[in-house]
Protein backbone atom coordinates (compact mmCIF):
# COMPACT_ATOMS: atom_id res chain seq x y z
CA UNK A 1 0.00 0.00 0.00
CA UNK A 2 1.16 3.48 -0.41
CA UNK A 3 1.84 5.15 2.28
CA UNK A 4 3.47 8.83 3.34
CA UNK A 5 4.81 8.90 6.99
CA UNK A 6 5.69 11.90 8.91
CA UNK A 7 6.26 10.71 12.75
CA UNK A 8 6.42 14.24 13.99
CA UNK A 9 3.21 16.46 14.59
CA UNK A 10 5.40 19.01 16.24
CA UNK A 11 9.08 20.26 15.98
CA UNK A 12 10.34 22.94 17.85
CA UNK A 13 13.69 24.63 17.58
CA UNK A 14 15.91 27.62 18.32
CA UNK A 15 16.96 30.07 15.29
CA UNK A 16 20.01 29.23 14.13
CA UNK A 17 20.06 25.42 14.89
CA UNK A 18 19.77 22.35 12.25
CA UNK A 19 16.66 21.27 11.86
CA UNK A 20 15.25 17.95 10.01
CA UNK A 21 11.40 16.99 9.34
CA UNK A 22 11.60 13.43 8.57
CA UNK A 23 9.93 11.35 6.00
CA UNK A 24 9.11 7.88 5.39
CA UNK A 25 7.37 6.24 2.61
CA UNK A 26 6.13 2.91 1.11
CA UNK A 27 5.16 2.51 -2.57
CA UNK A 28 4.96 -0.86 -5.20
CA UNK A 29 6.72 1.04 -7.61
CA UNK A 30 9.17 4.41 -8.73
CA UNK A 31 8.36 7.17 -6.60
CA UNK A 32 8.56 10.99 -7.03
CA UNK A 33 8.75 12.63 -3.76
CA UNK A 34 7.80 15.88 -2.69
CA UNK A 35 8.25 18.49 0.07
CA UNK A 36 4.86 21.47 0.67
CA UNK A 37 4.85 24.05 3.24
CA UNK A 38 1.91 25.68 4.72
CA UNK A 39 2.58 29.63 5.84
CA UNK A 40 0.24 30.58 8.34
CA UNK A 41 -2.65 31.79 6.44
CA UNK A 42 -1.81 30.71 3.11
CA UNK A 43 -2.15 28.10 0.68
CA UNK A 44 -0.23 25.03 0.19
CA UNK A 45 2.70 25.48 -2.41
CA UNK A 46 5.57 23.56 -3.28
CA UNK A 47 8.73 23.60 -1.55
CA UNK A 48 10.56 21.44 -3.22
CA UNK A 49 11.08 17.88 -5.65
CA UNK A 50 13.73 15.64 -5.35
CA UNK A 51 13.97 14.96 -9.47
CA UNK A 52 14.92 18.65 -9.10
CA UNK A 53 18.19 18.19 -6.93
CA UNK A 54 17.74 21.77 -5.79
CA UNK A 55 18.07 23.98 -2.65
CA UNK A 56 15.10 26.11 -1.52
CA UNK A 57 15.51 28.74 1.06
CA UNK A 58 18.37 27.01 2.54
CA UNK A 59 16.15 23.41 2.58
CA UNK A 60 17.82 20.18 1.23
CA UNK A 61 16.12 16.65 0.42
CA UNK A 62 17.89 13.42 -0.24
CA UNK A 63 15.98 10.70 -1.39
CA UNK A 64 17.84 7.07 0.53
CA UNK A 65 15.52 3.93 -1.54
CA UNK A 66 17.52 2.09 0.74
CA UNK A 67 15.66 3.41 4.19
CA UNK A 68 12.66 4.51 2.30
CA UNK A 69 13.26 7.99 3.22
CA UNK A 70 13.16 11.86 1.89
CA UNK A 71 14.17 13.57 4.94
CA UNK A 72 13.98 17.46 4.74
CA UNK A 73 16.78 19.40 6.56
CA UNK A 74 17.98 22.42 6.52
CA UNK A 75 21.09 24.07 8.92
CA UNK A 76 20.39 26.91 10.12
CA UNK A 77 16.53 27.46 10.80
CA UNK A 78 15.16 30.64 10.87
CA UNK A 79 11.80 32.48 11.98
CA UNK A 80 9.86 32.55 8.88
CA UNK A 81 10.41 29.31 8.57
CA UNK A 82 7.87 28.28 11.09
CA UNK A 83 5.05 26.42 9.06
CA UNK A 84 3.50 22.98 8.46
CA UNK A 85 5.50 20.89 6.36
CA UNK A 86 3.97 17.69 4.49
CA UNK A 87 5.91 15.03 2.45
CA UNK A 88 4.21 13.78 -0.30
CA UNK A 89 4.83 11.52 -3.06
CA UNK A 90 3.36 10.18 -6.57
CA UNK A 91 4.04 7.69 -9.02
CA UNK A 92 6.83 8.19 -11.84
CA UNK A 93 4.37 6.42 -14.15
CA UNK A 94 1.17 7.35 -12.17
CA UNK A 95 2.01 10.91 -11.06
CA UNK A 96 -1.12 12.69 -11.02
CA UNK A 97 -2.20 10.92 -8.05
CA UNK A 98 -0.40 12.58 -4.63
CA UNK A 99 -0.31 10.39 -1.11
CA UNK A 100 0.73 13.01 1.50
CA UNK A 101 2.00 12.88 4.91
CA UNK A 102 -0.24 13.91 7.89
CA UNK A 103 2.39 17.02 8.44
CA UNK A 104 4.86 18.56 11.23
CA UNK A 105 4.42 21.70 12.27
CA UNK A 106 7.93 23.38 12.55
CA UNK A 107 8.21 26.01 14.86
CA UNK A 108 11.22 28.12 15.16
CA UNK A 109 12.09 30.07 18.46
CA UNK A 110 13.59 32.93 18.50
CA UNK B 1 -2.26 36.56 -11.82
CA UNK B 2 -4.69 35.20 -10.78
CA UNK B 3 -4.18 32.07 -8.69
CA UNK B 4 -7.08 29.04 -7.95
CA UNK B 5 -9.64 30.21 -6.24
CA UNK B 6 -12.32 28.20 -4.63
CA UNK B 7 -15.89 28.70 -3.48
CA UNK B 8 -17.52 29.40 -0.57
CA UNK B 9 -14.55 29.83 1.82
CA UNK B 10 -17.25 28.28 4.49
CA UNK B 11 -19.72 26.26 4.22
CA UNK B 12 -22.27 25.04 6.82
CA UNK B 13 -24.72 22.22 6.45
CA UNK B 14 -27.00 19.94 8.43
CA UNK B 15 -26.70 16.44 7.77
CA UNK B 16 -28.79 15.06 4.77
CA UNK B 17 -28.42 18.49 2.66
CA UNK B 18 -26.32 18.19 -0.60
CA UNK B 19 -23.78 20.57 -1.22
CA UNK B 20 -21.70 22.20 -4.00
CA UNK B 21 -18.31 23.72 -3.92
CA UNK B 22 -17.10 25.14 -6.55
CA UNK B 23 -12.80 25.65 -8.14
CA UNK B 24 -12.37 28.21 -10.58
CA UNK B 25 -8.29 26.62 -11.60
CA UNK B 26 -5.45 29.25 -13.00
CA UNK B 27 -6.44 30.22 -16.72
CA UNK B 28 -5.23 27.56 -19.21
CA UNK B 29 -4.48 24.54 -16.81
CA UNK B 30 -5.13 21.45 -18.21
CA UNK B 31 -5.16 19.44 -15.09
CA UNK B 32 -7.29 19.79 -12.09
CA UNK B 33 -7.49 17.83 -8.45
CA UNK B 34 -9.73 17.70 -5.85
CA UNK B 35 -8.71 16.65 -2.33
CA UNK B 36 -10.17 16.37 0.94
CA UNK B 37 -8.16 17.62 4.14
CA UNK B 38 -9.39 16.33 7.72
CA UNK B 39 -8.51 18.03 10.74
CA UNK B 40 -5.18 17.30 11.65
CA UNK B 41 -4.11 14.86 8.14
CA UNK B 42 -2.66 15.82 5.28
CA UNK B 43 -4.46 16.11 2.18
CA UNK B 44 -6.62 12.86 0.54
CA UNK B 45 -6.16 12.56 -3.00
CA UNK B 46 -10.39 12.68 -4.17
CA UNK B 47 -10.25 12.89 -8.38
CA UNK B 48 -8.04 14.28 -10.84
CA UNK B 49 -9.55 15.90 -14.42
CA UNK B 50 -7.54 16.30 -17.52
CA UNK B 51 -9.74 18.74 -19.43
CA UNK B 52 -13.48 17.37 -18.70
CA UNK B 53 -12.32 14.05 -18.92
CA UNK B 54 -12.28 12.35 -14.90
CA UNK B 55 -9.34 10.06 -15.46
CA UNK B 56 -9.08 9.08 -11.91
CA UNK B 57 -11.79 9.07 -9.37
CA UNK B 58 -10.51 6.54 -6.91
CA UNK B 59 -10.22 8.24 -4.01
CA UNK B 60 -13.72 9.15 -4.16
CA UNK B 61 -15.06 8.11 -0.50
CA UNK B 62 -18.49 6.79 -1.45
CA UNK B 63 -21.21 7.24 -4.66
CA UNK B 64 -22.26 10.78 -2.69
CA UNK B 65 -19.38 12.39 -4.24
CA UNK B 66 -19.42 12.99 -7.09
CA UNK B 67 -17.26 16.31 -9.40
CA UNK B 68 -17.44 17.39 -12.87
CA UNK B 69 -16.02 19.72 -15.33
CA UNK B 70 -17.83 20.02 -18.44
CA UNK B 71 -15.95 22.53 -20.09
CA UNK B 72 -12.74 21.92 -18.89
CA UNK B 73 -12.11 24.66 -16.54
CA UNK B 74 -14.54 25.62 -13.72
CA UNK B 75 -15.09 22.08 -11.28
CA UNK B 76 -17.79 21.52 -9.24
CA UNK B 77 -17.51 18.81 -6.30
CA UNK B 78 -21.16 17.83 -4.94
CA UNK B 79 -21.68 15.69 -1.72
CA UNK B 80 -25.10 14.26 -1.51
CA UNK B 81 -26.91 13.75 1.74
CA UNK B 82 -23.80 14.75 4.09
CA UNK B 83 -22.88 13.38 6.63
CA UNK B 84 -20.75 14.34 9.65
CA UNK B 85 -17.78 12.72 8.56
CA UNK B 86 -17.79 14.57 5.59
CA UNK B 87 -16.86 17.65 7.66
CA UNK B 88 -13.08 18.60 6.31
CA UNK B 89 -11.43 21.25 4.28
CA UNK B 90 -11.82 20.21 0.51
CA UNK B 91 -8.71 21.58 -1.32
CA UNK B 92 -8.33 21.97 -5.02
CA UNK B 93 -5.29 22.64 -7.00
CA UNK B 94 -4.56 23.01 -11.10
CA UNK B 95 -1.30 22.02 -12.94
CA UNK B 96 -0.61 23.47 -16.58
CA UNK B 97 -0.39 20.31 -18.89
CA UNK B 98 -0.08 17.32 -16.05
CA UNK B 99 3.04 16.12 -16.92
CA UNK B 100 5.26 14.72 -14.23
CA UNK B 101 7.34 17.89 -14.55
CA UNK B 102 4.09 20.23 -13.54
CA UNK B 103 3.34 22.33 -9.89
CA UNK B 104 0.39 21.80 -8.44
CA UNK B 105 -0.60 25.32 -7.75
CA UNK B 106 -3.46 25.33 -4.88
CA UNK B 107 -6.61 27.22 -3.55
CA UNK B 108 -7.76 28.53 -0.47
CA UNK B 109 -9.74 25.44 0.15
CA UNK B 110 -13.54 25.09 1.23
CA UNK B 111 -14.13 24.25 5.21
CA UNK B 112 -16.91 22.15 5.39
CA UNK B 113 -19.32 21.47 8.42
CA UNK B 114 -21.33 19.42 8.86
CA UNK B 115 -23.73 19.54 11.59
Amino acid sequence: AQRVTQPEKLLSVFKGAPVELKCNYSYSGSPELFWYVQYSRQRLQLLLRHISRESIKGFTADLNKGETSFHLKKPFAQEEDSAMYYCALSGVYNFNKFYFGSGTKLNVKP
Amino acid sequence: GAGVSQSPRYKVAKRGQDVALRCDPISGHVSLFWYQQALGQGPEFLTYFQNEAQLDKSGLPSDRFFAERPEGSVSTLKIQRTQQEDSAVYLCASSLNGQDTDTQYFGPGTRLTVL
